[in-house]
């Protein structure tokens, strides 16, 4: 069975530090896929980032970073100088190879909080 | 384009009642989803579609139907509201083809309210 679990239920940090997003899945597919998914207080689900299991490299883009380490079985994200923006509930996801189009499981979300 | 786009934004219904909720998407996609999400439990698939024609259960389908006659429009259908379906409702669309591509695009969601 796939799982997705995201302990860390709300998370409260002051404008321009960085936070650090848990995600821990479990599947026993070889191959699968994991996101990210942002969902702003205007309640639409934004697509973050998508990684298959094959590339375990980091990614960047801007204030954003994730980490994905299959010996760990995690796949976490971090925001750096945090803004005011970027206050929102954050979904992780797992999917296997070929549902990611039409079956996907999320976490139960981390909502963040950032204070001006 | 209008991407993925559901109606109605709100709703309530008493017990017992049925009613429809609305998804249509313009961008061709084959794939269509249903997802609830509740608090503190993330979002979970009801019902999945592959193409027109072609429907399957997801997580927790029991209480909804669907079908798919148009590549276009995937509708949820509430047979008899309970309470236990108060929920906000995200329906997603995604290309099938290229794996590179198929990433779902979701709707902004329909509140629904069972008295």
């Amino acid at each position: 069975a796939q799982k997705v679990t995201q302990a860390q239920t709300e998370i409260s940090v002051v404008e321009k530090e960085d936070v650090t997003l848990d995600c821990v899945y479990e599947t026993r597919d070889t191959t699968y896929y994991l996101f990210w998914y942002k969902q702003p207080p205007s309640g639409e689900l934004v697509f973050l980032i998508r990684r298959n299991s094959f590339d375990e490299q980091n990614e960047i883009s801007g204030r954003y970073s994730w980490n994905f380490q299959k010996s760990t079985s995690s796949f976490n994200f971090t925001i750096t100088a945090s803004q005011v923006v970027d206050s929102a509930v954050y979904f992780c996801a797992l999917s296997d190879l070929y549902s990611s189009a039409s079956k996907i499981i999320f976490g139960s979300g981390t909502r963040l909080s950032i204070r001006p | 384009n209008a991407g993925v786009t559901q109606t109605p934004k709100f709703q309530v219904l008493k017990t017992g009642q049925s009613m429809t909720l609305q998804c249509a998407q313009d961008m061709n996609h084959e794939y269509m989803s249903w997802y609830r999400q509740d608090p503190g439990m993330g979002l979970r698939l009801i019902h999945y579609s592959v193409g027109a024609g072609i429907t399957d259960q997801g997580e927790v389908p029991n209480g909804y139907n669907v079908s798919r006659s148009t590549t276009e429009d995937f509708p949820l259908r509430l047979l008899s509201a309970a309470p236990s379906q108060t929920s906000v409702y995200f329906c997603a669309s995604s290309y099938s083809g290229d794996l590179a591509k198929n990433i779902q695009y979701f709707g902004a969601g329909t509140r629904l309210s069972v008295l």
